[in-house]
């Protein structure tokens, strides 16, 4: 079955870059769709599309995916960025929606 | 504005069926997308529940599927979901959410509301 990895935490000082990836075999075929879920509220899109941002998201936000890896890379990194970030695709295998198992951005 | 809202009991007890329902305000349940479900597990990641259509389509989670009843009532505007034969491992944090078919995204999410399994 197709899978989607993330590491489960990422550490960044403020003013930072942080990068989070999500692995899984020629998930570059694919479209990548990045969520930010903060503690007690719902999860909304940061990036979709691999790297398209919806409105109201910070141009800090952006994405990149080729071969095996999609990347969710948050630039100048501030407090309020710290959450749980989740990928997700489509698994044309199974027809499914797939998330992530998330990773936990900590700001330093 | 699309918004939707999660409604339902907050403790139910291993073996019996958890229940909720999804309102959608904002968007016609008619209008083209999908209407999903899923949930967050202490301590785990996202999980997705079942997506359903508004003329009754469904898609579910294998892992899940024997014990899923999702459904739809458009002229309430609104979906729901049974899980039966709940145990501890069902207690999450049930979302309902808007997908898209065409991209695979989850536009638009409700605020969430915890289902502890617990005698």
């Amino acid at each position: 079955s197709y899978v989607l990895t993330q590491a489960p935490s990422v550490s960044v000082a403020p003013g930072q870059t942080a990068s989070i990836t999500c692995e899984a075999n020629d998930i570059g075929s694919k479209s990548v769709h990045w969520y930010q879920q903060k503690p007690g509220q719902a999860p909304i899109v940061v990036l979709y599309d691999d790297s398209v941002r919806p409105s109201g998201i910070p141009e800090r936000f952006s994405g990149s995916n080729s071969g095996n890896t999609a990347t969710l890379t948050i630039s100048r990194v501030e407090a309020g960025d710290e959450a749980d970030y989740y990928c997700q695709v489509w698994d044309i295998t199974t027809d499914h929606p797939l998330f992530g198992g998330g990773t936990r951005l900590a700001v330093l | 504005q699309v918004l939707l809202q999660e409604s339902g009991p907050g403790l139910v007890k291993p073996s019996e069926t958890l229940s909720l329902s999804c309102a959608v305000v904002g968007f016609s349940i008619s209008g083209g997308y999908y209407w999903t479900w899923v949930r967050l597990p202490p301590g785990k990641g996202l999980e997705w529940i079942g997506s359903i259509y508004h003329r009754g389509n469904t898609y579910n989670n294998p892992s899940l599927q024997s014990r899923l009843t999702i459904s739809v009532d458009t002229s309430k505007n609104q979906f729901s979901l049974k899980v039966s034969s709940v145990t501890a491992a069902d207690t999450a944090i049930y979302y309902c959410a808007r997908l898209s078919m065409d991209t695979g995204l989850f536009d638009y999410w409700g605020p969430g509301t915890l289902v502890t399994v617990s005698s």
